[in-house]
């Protein structure tokens, strides 16, 4: 068990609805990642915060955005879904914003 | 930014084998992982190795960093074994990069 928790562990949406994901780091983790995997693109970084501030940006969407609470949990909100946002999401977390990482078990999301 | 290649992209052993995994970057790089994606998909830590070497059981890693390379050694493999291996790097004010992925299966 990483300590990371991530929920809920499986989503079936509509193309064109809202989804929330919930990521709560390991106990003392400062920062906080997010990633897409689907099958034809691997494991894609999408943002990282690090104490609730924005820290780095990858390949996210303008239809998704993300925020991390002061208690240093975060949300990534989907909107607008299409059919190729379906992919596992993953959360992890470090304790400084640098390596090592520690991932969640993923939240499977199926859009239909 | 980095390119990270990993190889074989896949892999067939039966049951008692050795096997060594390949990470190659295309740049410098100040932080290194080792990770098992299992069939249910969970992502497990197994090394995090900027340099040097590390052993955890039947696991190892060595990474040269200096040469741009990384190692995974696994021993006796066993079913459990099977799945994704990933390596990913970072290097400072870039992101943290996944290479492509050795699939491996073992076989009883």
């Amino acid at each position: 068990d990483s300590g990371v928790t991530q929920t809920p562990k499986h989503l079936i949406t509509a193309t064109g609805q809202r989804v929330t994901l919930r990521c709560s780091p390991r106990s003392g983790d400062l920062s906080v990642y997010w990633y897409q995997q689907s099958l034809d693109q691997g494991l894609q970084f999408l943002i990282q915060y690090y104490n609730g501030e924005e820290r780095a940006k990858g390949n996210i969407l303008e239809r998704f955005s993300a925020q991390q609470f002061p208690d240093l949990h975060s949300e990534l909100n989907l909107s607008s879904l299409e059919l190729g946002d379906s992919a596992l999401y993953f959360c992890a977390s470090s304790a400084t914003g640098w390596p090592p990482l520690h991932f969640g078990n993923g939240t499977r999301l199926t859009v239909t | 930014g980095i390119q990270v290649e990993q190889s074989p992209p896949d892999l067939i052993l039966q049951e008692g084998a050795n096997s060594t995994l390949r990470c190659n970057f295309s740049d410098s790089v100040n932080n290194l992982q080792w990770f098992h994606q299992n069939p249910w998909g969970q992502l497990i830590n197994l090394f995090y190795i900027p340099s040097g070497t590390k052993q955890n059981g039947r696991l190892s890693a060595t990474t040269v960093a200096t040469e741009r390379y990384s190692l995974l050694y696994i021993s006796s493999s066993q079913t459990t074994d099977s799945g994704v291996y990933f390596c990913a790097v970072l290097n400072y004010g870039q992101n943290f990069v996944f290479g492509p992925g050795t699939r491996l299966s073992v076989l009883p």
